[in-house]
């Protein structure tokens, strides 16, 4: 079944301590998002690529870095976590930018930091 | 400050009966309206859209109903079954096609 990947589901991290999240798609999907969800809130962009075009949202702290290699695969990288980065971490995809559609969820990254 | 608000928390009905969650918006430049259902440890998965040029988009038990003058939407789950019982995301989108979320309401289906 095409779908999205996230690896790990759980991940535990230092007080600034840099960590990645992985994400891959099976969809072929040209967009690809990060978004943070902490407990009981709206899931929150931080990031989409488009294709190799990469697109900040203008309140996304600059702790937040975000590569994609190529098509199938995208990562969140956090330089130095503090404890509010403490949250989950959702990917998702979309076929492109210039019609409405859904977008695709994978299971998300819960990020714990000591 | 929010643009899309699901102002109920959490909702609980009885197996069988009509379940109608509940959204509004501020952002009169959305045109295209989606419902997630979220379990527990697992991402979003999405239910059914709408586009702001229809008032309603049934799939199966699933209803979304968009009323624009009003700012507000709701989606219709009849009957409801326990399995449908999650967490419910509204969410919209307009001309730059990125999705604004609510906070969600958590749906119980009693047996």
């Amino acid at each position: 079944d095409a779908m999205v990947i996230q690896n790990p589901r759980y991940q535990v991290t230092q007080f600034g301590k840099p960590v990645t999240l992985s994400c891959s798609q099976t969809l072929n999907h040209n967009v690809m998002y990060w978004y943070q969800q902490k407990s009981s809130q709206a899931p929150k962009l931080l990031f989409h690529y488009y294709d190799k075009d990469f697109n900040n949202e203008a309140d996304t702290p600059d702790n937040f870095q975000s590569r994609r290699p190529n098509t199938s695969f995208c990562f969140l990288d956090i330089r130095s976590p503090g404890l509010g980065d403490a949250a989950m971490y959702l990917c998702a995809t979309s076929r492109d930018l210039r019609e409405n559609q859904p977008q695709h969820f994978g299971d998300g990254t819960r990020l714990s930091i000591l | 400050d929010q643009q899309v608000k699901q102002n109920s928390p959490s909702l609980s009905v009885q197996e069988g009966r009509i379940s109608i969650l509940n959204c509004d918006y501020t952002n009169s430049m959305f045109d295209y309206f989606l419902w997630y259902k979220k379990y527990p440890a697992e991402g979003p998965t999405f239910l059914i859209s709408i586009s702001s040029i229809k008032d309603k988009n049934e799939d199966g038990r699933f209803t979304v109903f968009l009323n624009k003058s009003a700012k507000h939407l709701s989606l219709h789950i009849v009957p409801s079954q326990p399995g449908d019982s999650a967490v419910y995301f509204c969410a919209a989108s307009g001309s730059n096609y990125k999705l604004t979320f609510g906070k969600g309401t958590l749906l119980t289906v009693n047996p």
